[in-house]
């Protein structure tokens, strides 16, 4: 079946700094998405990705479409204490399909 | 323009009653996910439905749970005769049919 590695599995870093993470697959991807989660609540939509090589930002965040198609990567510049939360990225192989999803970076920002 | 709206937030049943979970999409929406999310883990995909349609059950265990997704209300994840592994939150995602797909804020199911 498909893998998708999310790492790191957790990041403790200083407001101010920036963060990144990534997935990987073992299939090819047509759509990498990255959400947000706070606890008790549902994920929350940051970025979506529809190409290959496709570089796109949102506010502090920036999400890029591998080449390769089968990864992407998440950066979040500058961190501040509500980044916190457990960031999960989800890839599709067709555009209706099941999302898969990784097992989630979770980032801890301290003062 | 309301998000995608699950009831209850929390449910708690006794082992071998049933749980009824329901999901309204998201307005204009007909593609309807359904993932379970056991604590600190991620979200494992259990069915896609569209109106009247059952697309992929794939990660739908095989007895106890059904989907559907009727012409007219919500859609409902049915857990029959519960037991204590199934304690999870549910969420539940609607799509209109591109590739953005919206999550609700779930439903917490406890077995006691």
């Amino acid at each position: 079946g498909q893998q998708l590695n999310q790492s790191p599995q957790s990041m403790f870093i200083q407001e101010g700094e920036d963060v990144s993470m990534n997935c990987t697959s073992s299939s090819i991807f047509n759509t990498w998405l990255w959400y947000k989660q706070d606890p008790g609540e549902g994920p929350v939509l940051l970025i979506a990705l529809y190409k290959a090589g496709e570089l796109t930002s949102n506010g502090r965040l920036t999400a890029q479409f591998g080449i390769t198609r089968k990864d992407s990567f998440l950066n979040i510049s500058a961190s501040i204490p509500s980044d916190v939360g457990i960031y999960f990225c989800a890839g599709r192989t067709d555009s209706w399909g099941k999302l898969q999803f990784g097992a989630g970076t979770q980032v801890v920002v301290t003062p | 323009n309301a998000g995608v709206m699950q009831n209850p937030r929390h449910l708690v049943r006794r082992r071998g009653q049933e749980a009824r979970l329901r999901c309204s999409p998201m307005k204009g929406h007909s593609h309807v996910y359904w993932y379970r999310q056991l604590p600190e883990e991620g979200l494992k995909f259990m069915v896609y439905l569209q109106k009247e349609n059952i697309i992929d059950e794939s990660g739908m265990p095989k007895e106890r749970f059904s989907a559907e997704f009727p012409k007219e209300g919500p859609s409902i994840l049915r857990i029959q005769q519960v037991v204590r592994g199934d304690s999870a939150a549910y969420f539940c995602a609607s799509s209109p049919g591109n590739y953005e797909a919206f999550f609700g804020q779930g439903t917490r199911l406890t077995v006691v």
